[in-house]
């Protein structure tokens, strides 16, 4: 069974500051994660994928893998209110034909306090 | 403009009904998908799709099944509606592989009475 966990939150972090948000997964085989960004009543929109351990920046995001602990996070720095939003964690894993959807997490629900 | 549209984007139906939702992309992929969002926001993935494979999540019932006309279609037909199916459906297009980004579909929201 392929799962992703997150913290539901509400996770509420103040303006310009640093946004962290965690996700563990339990697939081994799994090879790619995406973090997408939802808005209420939106679709999900990537913001960082990452594939390979270690750190990836991206403007004011960067993501983490590990691997090993099978953890994902993403920062936000210089949070801004157009960030708050639901954070979708997301792994792929392939299963050898490559049409595989992706397992998310239940998300974590931001919100950046002016 | 270059994206992935569905229609309708409310569905409000009966118990017992049968609806189908459509789904087109024309950023010339060759895989999509269909997810399904419940009232407590949980994305799931029902369908997978290319021209060589149809990967169904096993605990999708069989009363909801994927069409796909062409590359660029993929429709969800859902028969004998239940109260449970009433979600947020997202359809999804990528190139083929898990390292790639799927881009979303504005979604249909279903209501069953």
């Amino acid at each position: 069974q392929k799962e992703v966990e997150q913290n539901s939150g509400p996770l509420s972090v103040p303006e310009g500051a640093i946004a962290s948000l965690n996700c563990t997964y339990s697939d081994r085989g799994s090879q790619s994660f995406f973090w997408y960004r939802q808005y209420s009543g939106k679709s999900p929109e990537l913001i960082m994928f990452i594939y390979s351990n270690g750190d990836k920046e991206d403007g004011r995001f960067t993501a983490q893998l590990n691997k090993a602990s099978q953890y994902v996070s993403l920062l936000i720095r210089d949070s801004q209110p157009s960030d708050s939003a639901t954070y979708l964690c997301a792994g792929g894993t392939p299963s050898g034909g490559g049409a595989d959807g992706l397992t998310f997490g239940k998300g974590t629900h931001l919100i950046i306090q002016p | 403009d270059t994206a992935v549209s569905q229609t309708p984007k409310y569905l409000v139906t009966q118990m017992g009904n049968d609806k189908s939702i459509k789904c087109e992309q024309n950023l010339g992929h060759d895989t999509m998908y269909w997810y399904k969002q419940d009232s407590k926001k949980f994305l799931k993935i029902m369908f997978s799709y290319n021209n060589k494979e149809l990967i169904i999540n096993e605990t999708v019932p069989n009363r909801f099944s994927p069409k796909s006309p062409d590359k660029a279609h993929l429709n969800l037909h859902i028969n004998s509606l239940e109260l449970g199916d009433s979600a947020v459906y997202f359809c999804a297009s990528s190139h083929l592989g898990v390292e790639n980004e799927q881009f979303f579909g504005p979604g249909t929201r279903l209501t069953v009475l």
